[in-house]
């Protein structure tokens, strides 16, 4: 079956331009999560959502991020006012719960803020 | 806050040789920690996941411990492959195991020459 996707797979964006970032994860995931994986490093977590309950949002950097997701489908996550250190691959993965079931990750979208 | 370190250094071993990963968790103690591969331009695929009471656990060439007094977990590639080659994350929950938010490690990339 068909994996996570992501798109785009690159973009491009002026400093102080808005960008929306979209994911689908595998069909029955229930739990989708966010991730920020900087060049060298390690991924950061951003944002999880689980079926119908509230999103944790703990790790977004700044109010200049949100995420949205429709019930347990598509996920996109927004990123307004981008700044260069926002520049960075944006992972998607999405499990069949949460806790204890493994991820599966999206190629990411990666963003560069000229 | 938990921190994982995981050497920042390339491994690099022949063809056919065990290779041996390091991960070292900083505070608390987590209910399970997974193992990451990921190539070049990608996102993360999953490998191996163990839980708190177990010591070891094996798939195919890959070998998990997890020494939770050494708060450390070693991963191992048996007959290590050219296609073996890749960078290979640690990974924890944060805090409670029941929201399936990860802490990833930097990553070690291992080089496997023929």
């Amino acid at each position: 079956g068909a994996g996570v996707s992501q798109s785009p797979s690159n973009k491009v964006t002026e400093k102080g331009k808005d960008v929306e970032l979209r994911c689908d994860p595998i069909s029955g995931h229930t739990a989708l999560y966010w991730y920020r994986q900087r060049l060298g490093q390690g991924l950061e977590f951003l944002i999880y959502f689980q079926g119908n309950s509230a999103p944790d949002k703990s790790g977004l950097p700044s109010d200049r991020f949100s995420a949205e997701r429709t019930g347990e489908s598509v996920s996109t996550l927004t990123i307004q006012r981008t700044q260069q250190e926002d520049s960075a691959v944006y992972l998607c993965a999405s499990s069949f719960r949460l806790a204890a079931y493994e991820q599966y990750f999206g190629p990411g979208t990666r963003l560069t803020v000229t | 806050s938990q921190k994982i370190e995981q050497n920042s250094e390339a491994l690099n071993i022949q063809e056919g040789k065990t290779a041996t990963l390091t991960c070292n968790y900083t505070n608390y103690s987590p209910a399970y920690l997974q193992w990451y591969r990921q190539d070049p331009g990608r996102g993360p695929v999953f490998l191996l996941l163990i839980r708190e009471n177990e010591k070891e656990k094996r798939k195919e060439r890959l070998k998990v411990t997890f020494d939770t007094t050494l708060k450390q977990s070693l991963f191992h590639i048996t007959a290590s492959q050219p296609a073996d080659s890749a960078t290979y994350l640690c990974a924890l929950p944060y805090g409670s195991s029941n929201t399936g938010k990860l802490i990833f490690g930097q990553g070690t990339t291992l080089q496997v020459k023929p």
